[in-house]
């Protein structure tokens, strides 16, 4: 079947704007998890889903920062009054439960730049 | 604070061997993950290791001694296409993935 999927795959902004960025995980997968990735820096995680449990936002920067999650289906994360520091790839990874030895499955990311 | 430790950078010569070293200092241990990064690219998933030892599938092993917080992976037979960034993760007692900065490796002819 289909891989993770992200929308849009570039996002060019203005500072102060808001964004939105979409994420379609693996059919069935039942966790989903959001990173960001500065240049040449490594995975910082910022929030993930299991399932109907609340998610674990412990890793979302600021409160400009939130998420949603219908179901085990498609995820957004909202980025309000972008800044130039919010600048970065966001990536989106599935799995099939949360923990365990299960593998995350990668979407290709969407790059965000802030002018 | 939990963190993972990794090379910047490494540089191998193309059907050599090179090991990358990951050590961790985590809150607790649930397995250790190794992902390759290609430029510009998402992470794609290459080991895991729960128990101590040597995990072998084809030119890639990777190793685990949760004593030492040690972690290594082998790359054998080096081609240019391994020319990419390594990625250590730690899976700590909340069931929470830690990632290394990851390790640039740079193969040359």
């Amino acid at each position: 079947g289909a891989g993770v999927s992200q929308s849009p795959s570039n996002k060019v902004t203005e500072k102060g704007k808001d964004v939105e960025l979409r994420c379609d995980p693996i059919s069935g997968h039942t966790a989903l998890y959001w990173y960001r990735q500065r240049l040449g820096q490594g995975l910082e995680f910022l929030i993930y889903f299991q399932g109907n449990s609340a998610p674990d936002k412990s890793g979302l920067p600021s409160d400009r920062f939130s998420a949603e999650r219908t179901g085990e289906s498609v995820s957004t994360l909202t980025i309000q009054r972008t800044q130039q520091e919010d600048s970065a790839v966001y990536l989106c990874a599935s799995s099939l439960e949360a923990g365990g030895p299960s593998e995350q499955y990668f979407g290709p990311g969407t790059r965000l730049t802030v002018t | 604070g939990q963190n993972i430790d990794q090379p910047t950078e490494m540089t191998a010569t193309e059907g050599a061997i090179v090991q990358i070293n990951c050590t961790y200092q985590t809150s607790g241990f649930n397995g250790l993950f190794w992902y390759q990064q290609h430029a510009g690219e998402a992470p794609t998933f290459l080991s895991y290791n729960v128990l101590d030892g040597l995990e072998e599938k084809g030119r890639f092993s990777s190793f685990l001694s949760r004593s030492k917080g040690y972690s290594y992976l082998l790359l054998k037979e080096l081609q240019m296409k391994d020319s990419a960034s390594y990625l250590c993760a730690v899976l700590d007692s909340n069931y929470q993935l830690i990632w290394g900065a990851g390790t640039k490796l740079i193969i040359k002819p």
